[in-house]
């Protein structure tokens, strides 16, 4: 079956203290995994799309990258504003539909 | 450029009252999509439409009916209000169903007494 599973649940931090999210998956083929990061009250907003082992991204103080079982957020200095949630999804060859995590629950305090 | 539109944004129903919550996009994408949002668990899609015209159950399609009225405007129906469809709903869009990423409407939280 497949899965997604995020860790920890939640996370504080304080400021400029740099951590990292995980994101376990299990898929019969990954087509892709995607992160998105959602501030409360608010649909999430896309951050990340990667597609193969060994692939890395980034964006501002954020830097993802992809083995083949899981995906690590990467979070450098990190600010007040950016406490949200993170959540995970993969997409599978064999079906276009996501397959999305609970999220992790980051605070980062100043 | 308002992207993702939902309407309303709180509703309070009672079992067995019927409703239907309201997406459009600005954005010219084909695929569109329903999700519900619950405590300590991820997004589950409840329905899409891949493409005007077409419509596909999701992972929990049971208790729900949708219309792709055009290629703008996606809805949601519940037909008979249960309390275990309290949750915050959430509509998506994307170019295509394939890997491009899905912009998500405000959310509507909805609560069945």
């Amino acid at each position: 079956e497949d899965q997604v599973t995020q860790s920890p649940e939640a996370l504080r931090l304080q400021e400029g203290e740099s951590s990292s999210l995980n994101c376990s998956y299990t898929v019969s083929g990954l087509r892709g995994l995607f992160w998105y990061r959602q501030d409360p009250g608010k649909g999430p907003e896309f951050l990340f799309t990667l597609y193969s082992a060994g692939e890395e991204k980034e964006k501002e103080r954020l830097k993802a990258t992809l083995t083949k079982k899981e995906s690590f957020l990467h979070i450098t200095a990190p600010k007040p504003e950016d406490s949200a949630t993170y959540l995970c999804a993969v997409q599978a060859v064999s079906n276009y539909q996501l397959i999305w995590g609970a999220g992790t629950k980051l605070i980062i305090k100043p | 450029n308002a992207g993702v539109t939902q309407t309303p944004k709180f509703q309070v129903l009672k079992t067995g009252q019927s409703m239907t919550l309201q997406c459009a996009q600005d954005m010219n994408h084909n695929s569109m999509y329903w999700y519900r949002q619950d405590p300590g668990m991820g997004l589950r899609l409840i329905y899409y439409s891949a493409s005007e015209g077409t419509t596909d159950k999701g992972e929990v399609p049971n208790g729900y009916n949708v219309s792709r009225l055009n290629k703008r405007e996606f809805s949601l129906r519940l037909e008979s209000a249960a309390p275990s469809q309290t949750s915050v709903y959430f509509c998506a869009s994307s170019e295509n169903r394939e890997l491009t990423e899905a912009f998500f409407g405000q959310g509507t939280r909805l609560t069945v007494v």
